[in-house]
């Protein structure tokens, strides 16, 4: 089956330690998109690349960073990890030339920093 | 700035009853609203969804309805399951799909 695959699906962390939250889809998808879930919270666009073009949103801070190396892969940088930022993170993809409008998503990374 | 409201955080419905899970959104220019279903340990899956130059749209037992002078949206299930016990998040999207809004979520309780 055609999916997004998250890996870890769960991840500690220090506080300050580098760390890098991985994405991969099969649905050959050109656009991929990284969020952010706080508990009980709405998922929060972080950013999206569109093939090769990378597009962030004007509110997330400089301490996240992506990187997309080819079309089935998508990770998630986070260079100084604070304690704001233990979420889930969710990877989502979506086809831009299908005229539809639905992503697809992975099952989700929860990071936690001690 | 919360574009995107549900302002329910959960709604309890007999088994067979309609569901009617309701969303409020700010921003005039969102092109496509969206309904996502959340069960646990998974990520959300699409469910239905509704341009904005419609005011209903219907797949199976799940219908849309969108009031675009009032700003709000709802999904109506019809008749409930118990397998449809879930997080249900909306999502507004401008032009291409690219910038999309969620809503918080409003958790349903179907009880058989």
């Amino acid at each position: 089956d055609a999916m997004v695959i998250q890996n870890p699906r769960y991840q500690v962390t220090q506080f300050g330690k580098p760390v890098t939250l991985s994405c991969s889809q099969t649905l050959n998808h050109n656009v991929m998109y990284w969020y952010q879930q706080k508990s009980s919270q709405a998922p929060k666009l972080l950013f999206h690349y569109y093939d090769k073009d990378f597009n962030n949103e004007a509110d997330t801070p400089d301490n996240f960073q992506s990187r997309r190396p080819n079309t089935s892969f998508c990770f998630l940088d986070i260079r100084s990890p604070g304690l704001g930022d233990a979420a889930m993170y969710l990877c989502a993809t979506s086809s831009a030339t299908s005229g539809l409008y639905e992503q697809y998503f992975g099952p989700g990374t929860r990071l936690t920093v001690t | 700035d919360q574009q995107v409201k549900q302002n329910s955080p959960s709604l309890s419905v007999q088994e067979g009853r309609i569901s009617i899970l309701n969303c409020d959104y700010t921003n005039s220019m969102f092109d496509y609203f969206l309904w996502y279903k959340k069960y646990p340990a998974e990520g959300p899956t699409f469910l239905i969804s509704i341009s904005s130059i419609k005011d209903k749209n219907e797949d199976g037992r799940f219908t849309v309805f969108l009031n675009k002078s009032a700003k709000h949206l709802s999904l109506h299930i019809v008749p409930s399951q118990p397998g449809d016990s879930a997080v249900y998040f909306c999502a507004a999207s401008d032009t291409g799909g690219f910038k999309t809004i969620f809503g918080a979520g409003t958790r349903l309780f179907v009880k058989a």
